[in-house]
């Protein structure tokens, strides 16, 4: 079955701090690895994205990694900002398939 | 830059009442699509359309028809509301292949059905 498993559900960190967040997966094959950024009461937005032949992808201070080996994704965040406060998903969408397979999200927060 | 946007925000049904969520996007994309975002679920395809006057079902079809009479337009019906069916809805877009493309969002409506 494919399925996408985040963790942690949710994390509290200081502003400037830095902090990984933790996806697992078992969709296979799958063509592309993307990490998107949810504010509260918002749609998803875009971050990374990422084909399965990629280690890793970065966007500013935001920085994604995939070991196919461990069927790991890693979504880094350097020196966090309170606006990095939002869900953080990560998605995988199966090779030939119509469809996207969602994780649950992180919830992030950055306190002052 | 519109982008995708969607109406209502916000809507309280009874149950068997219907109503329509619309959704448009001005970006030209031919692959547009709903989700459903359910509290510790991942976002969940109810119905998809690869353009003009052809629609597919997702994950979770039942209780939902959609149509697509215009590249822009993609609305989303509830012929006939259950409280299962509370949730926040998103329409999503993208030019080509979902697979391969960028995919947009709308900011989401908050259904509630009671």
């Amino acid at each position: 079955k494919n399925q996408v498993e985040q963790s942690p559900q949710s994390l509290i960190i200081l502003e400037g701090k830095n902090c990984t967040l933790q996806c697992n997966y078992t969709v296979s094959p799958f063509s592309n690895l993307r990490w998107y950024k949810q504010d509260t009461g918002r749609g998803p937005v875009s971050l990374t994205i990422m084909t399965f032949s990629e280690n890793t992808k970065s966007n500013g201070r935001y920085t994604a990694t995939l070991d196919a080996d461990t069927k790991q994704s890693s979504l880094h965040i350097t020196a966090s900002q309170l606006s990095d406060s939002a869900s953080y998903i990560c998605v995988f969408d199966q090779t030939g398939a119509n469809n996207l397979f969602f994780g649950t999200g992180t919830r992030l927060t950055v306190i002052p | 830059n519109a982008g995708v946007t969607q109406t209502p925000k916000f809507q309280v049904l009874k149950t068997g009442q219907s109503m329509t969520l619309q959704c448009a996007q001005d970006m030209n994309h031919e692959y547009m699509s709903w989700y459903r975002q359910d509290p510790g679920m991942g976002l969940r395809l109810i119905h998809y359309s690869v353009g003009a006057g052809i629609t597919d079902q997702g994950e979770v079809p039942n209780g939902y028809n959609v149509s697509r009479s215009t590249t822009e337009d993609f609305p989303l019906r509830l012929l006939s509301a259950a409280p299962s069916q509370t949730s926040v809805y998103f329409c999503a877009s993208t030019l080509g292949d979902p697979s391969r493309g960028e995919l947009f969002f709308g900011e989401g409506s908050r259904l509630t059905v009671l």
